[in-house]
């Protein structure tokens, strides 16, 4: 079965520190998507990124970056000079492709992420 | 672009009571759509996958007659929440998936939720 395990329930940081939130995930899928979404105050997700099974490159669009490492089946997330807009719940989610495309997405249990002023 | 509405954002109604709830993708068509439930301080739990034209699959311990889903277009699914009761407050969430192309195509868009609350 599929899994996600985001193991920072909460991170609280100070503004301008940089942070990495964790995400790991288990499928005995070969082609599979990866997910982030950022769920703020108001509770909309808000997609940030998708990457595929077999796309390992890093990807920064600007302070945001994700590292996927096929190896270790991770896929951090890492603010640069946080900001407290940032602060909401993030969840990283796995889902699996087929040839109907991708299907129903499992979720971590989300890190809530704080930003201080 | 990709935009999912749904309505109402809040609803609060007597035990008892049908409630049923619109998702809408406003700028995409989907001809799959999917309902999460989602407790607070607690992450999204798939209730089922909506697809157009044919029955809802729905998760194990989902009650399909107490949760029922209809998506009778491709823009459009609902969710009615059947004899309400207290143990149903929830936010639930809906969102679509995008199958028209392009660099996010097969992501999910989700709407903003609509907060139940059975009194």
């Amino acid at each position: 079965a599929q899994k996600v395990t985001q193991a920072q329930t909460e991170i609280s940081v100070v503004e301008k520190e940089d942070v990495t939130l964790d995400c790991v995930y288990e499928t005995r899928d070969t082609t599979y998507y990866l997910f982030w979404y950022k769920q703020p105050p108001s509770g909309e997700l808000v997609f940030l990124i998708r990457r595929n099974s077999f796309d390992e490159q890093n990807e920064i669009s600007g302070r945001y970056s994700w590292n996927f490492q096929k190896s270790t089946s991770s896929f951090n997330f890492t603010i640069t000079a946080s900001q407290v807009v940032d602060s909401a719940v993030y969840f990283c989610a796995l889902s699996e492709a087929n040839l109907q495309g991708a299907q129903k997405l499992v979720f971590g249990q989300g890190t809530r992420l704080t930003i201080n002023p | 672009g990709a935009v999912v509405s749904q309505h109402p954002s809040r609803v609060i109604c007597k035990s008892g009571t049908s409630v049923k709830i619109e998702c809408r993708s406003l700028d995409f068509q989907a001809t799959t759509m999917f309902w999460y439930r989602q407790f607070p301080k607690q992450s999204l739990m798939l209730m089922a996958t909506s697809n157009e034209g044919s029955k809802a699959t729905y998760e194990q311990g989902v009650e399909k007659d107490k949760f029922l889903i209809n998506h009778a277009s491709l823009t459009l699914s609902t969710l009615t929440v059947t004899s309400a009761h207290p143990e149903d407050s929830s936010f639930y969430i809906c969102s679509a998936r995008d199958t028209g192309g392009g660099r996010t195509t097969d992501t999910q868009y989700f709407g903003p939720g609509t907060r139940l609350t059975v009194l």
